[in-house]
């Protein structure tokens, strides 16, 4: 699996967009950007996905650049609930595992 | 539907002795993977099944050990227990493998004394 980088911590106004970036410039072909997040004490949760394509859903969107070497998590109205851990995962399609680094911890403040 | 559901939540084991944590996956899930969780180490994998079988394991000694039964639910094991193994333990299940999305239980918080 590619090796991710994350920055450390980022903070970021309630109700303002919070952008999360993500640096895999060995990211292969067939490999995909996963993000989860790790509210404090529970068990990571499954943001959003995407190979190639930006991708939205109702938590999130994805925005991978055009050699997929970066990418970026945007939360589009940031809540205090979104305070965690955010973690950039890349992995292909049939792995068995998902490597987790050290993520971002993302502090929204009111 | 229901969640990923681990037992017990909370445990406190003395050194040398063996501990079992059960994972009970999502109705229809038959990916269940295990994960330890330290300050120092992070999120690191230990082992995943699949229909009863072991796919996959991660760096971590022998004394880990796993199984699943043919209902999906799945236990892990570890003997001969260490201050280090102080740990949460996280289980995630996921239809086929991890390449649908994982969703991940509450975690078993292990204290090794």
């Amino acid at each position: 699996d590619a090796k991710t980088t994350q920055p450390p911590s980022m903070d970021c106004a309630e109700g303002r967009a919070a952008n999360l970036p993500c640096n895999h410039s060995t990211i292969s072909g067939n490999e995909y950007v996963y993000w989860y997040r790790q509210i404090h004490s529970q068990g990571p949760q499954y943001i959003i996905h995407g190979l190639k394509n930006n991708e939205t859903n109702e938590m999130a969107s994805l925005i991978i650049t055009e050699d997929r070497k970066s990418s970026t998590l945007i939360l589009p109205h940031a809540t205090l609930r979104d305070t965690a851990v955010y973690y950039c995962i890349v992995r292909w399609q049939g792995a068995q595992k998902l490597v987790f680094g050290q993520g971002t911890r993302l502090t929204i403040n009111p | 539907k229901a969640g990923v559901t681990q037992t017990p939540r909370y445990l406190i084991k003395t050194r040398g002795q063996q501990v079992t944590l059960s994972c009970s996956p999502i109705s229809g899930h038959r990916s269940v993977s295990w994960y330890q969780q330290t300050p120092g180490q992070g999120l690191q994998f230990l082992f995943e099944y699949f229909s009863e079988t072991q796919r996959n394991k991660g760096n971590f000694p022998g004394r880990f050990s796993g199984r699943q039964f043919s209902n999906s639910r799945s236990e892990m094991n570890v003997s001969t227990l260490e201050l280090g193994d102080s740990a949460l333990y996280l289980c995630a299940s996921s239809l086929i493998d991890m390449n649908t999305e994982a969703f991940f239980g509450q975690g078993t918080r292990l204290t090794v004394v």
